[in-house]
């Protein structure tokens, strides 16, 4: 079964800075996701990706395949940003489960 | 826009008691799934529904089930309420091979 490892736990960050937040897994994939969490419950999807790079806004999703490693980064961030990203992964094989990682909680003051 | 709509937002239950949470989605997407979440073990997947009548067992399946009568529709059963049920469910929703949508979630206390 894969596991799926984010670092760091917990990031606190002045606006402006650039952020990294880091994910790992340990057996080949299908694909992976990037989740973001609000305080108060909803879960919403940034990215999935298999392969390369994505951008949307502020926030860019990498992935190496190889390294079996993802990354992902904010550009000037903001206090809205504060929020627990979560990165989880889908199997090879076709299943549709994903295993998630613990997340990682961000906080950006002004 | 994919909206997943939960039940209720807060519950609050008594042991032994038989609870239902009820998830709906509105884009007609086969595949519908049931988590909990709890600080520091992250999201868990109970059960997952690929079709109507249709269902897979999570990774902590044990004191819940789940019905999917229609496509839309994906219900979590706990049949007899216990104290380490308390916990944040979340449902989500899929199309084979996408990103799940998730709803706002059901914080259930059982006392």
């Amino acid at each position: 079964k894969n596991e799926v490892e984010q670092s760091p736990q917990n990031l606190t960050a002045q606006e402006g800075e650039f952020i990294t937040i880091n994910c790992s897994y340990s057996v080949g994939i299908s694909a992976l996701h990037w989740l973001q969490q609000h305080p108060g419950g909803g879960i919403v999807s940034l990215f999935m990706l298999s392969s390369g790079k994505k951008k949307h806004g502020r926030l860019i999703a990498t992935i190496n395949i190889q390294e079996k490693h993802s990354s992902l980064h904010i550009t000037a961030s903001h206090p809205r940003d504060s929020a627990v990203y979560i990165c989880a992964v889908r199997d090879k094989g076709g299943s549709e489960k994903l295993v998630f990682g613990k997340g990682t909680k961000l906080t950006v003051n002004p | 826009d994919v909206k997943v709509t939960q039940s209720s937002r807060y519950l609050v239950k008594r042991t032994g008691e038989k609870v239902f949470l009820e998830c709906v989605q509105d884009m007609d997407h086969e595949n519908m799934f049931w988590y909990r979440q709890d600080p520091g073990l992250g999201l868990r997947l109970i059960y997952f529904s690929y079709d109507v009548k249709m269902k897979e067992k999570g990774d902590i399946p044990e004191g819940y089930s789940v019905s999917r009568e229609k496509k839309e529709r994906f219900s979590l059963i706990l049949e007899s309420a216990s104290t380490n049920q308390t916990s944040m469910y979340l449902c989500a929703s899929s199309l084979w091979g996408q990103e799940q949508f998730f709803g706002p979630g059901t914080r259930l206390t059982v006392l």
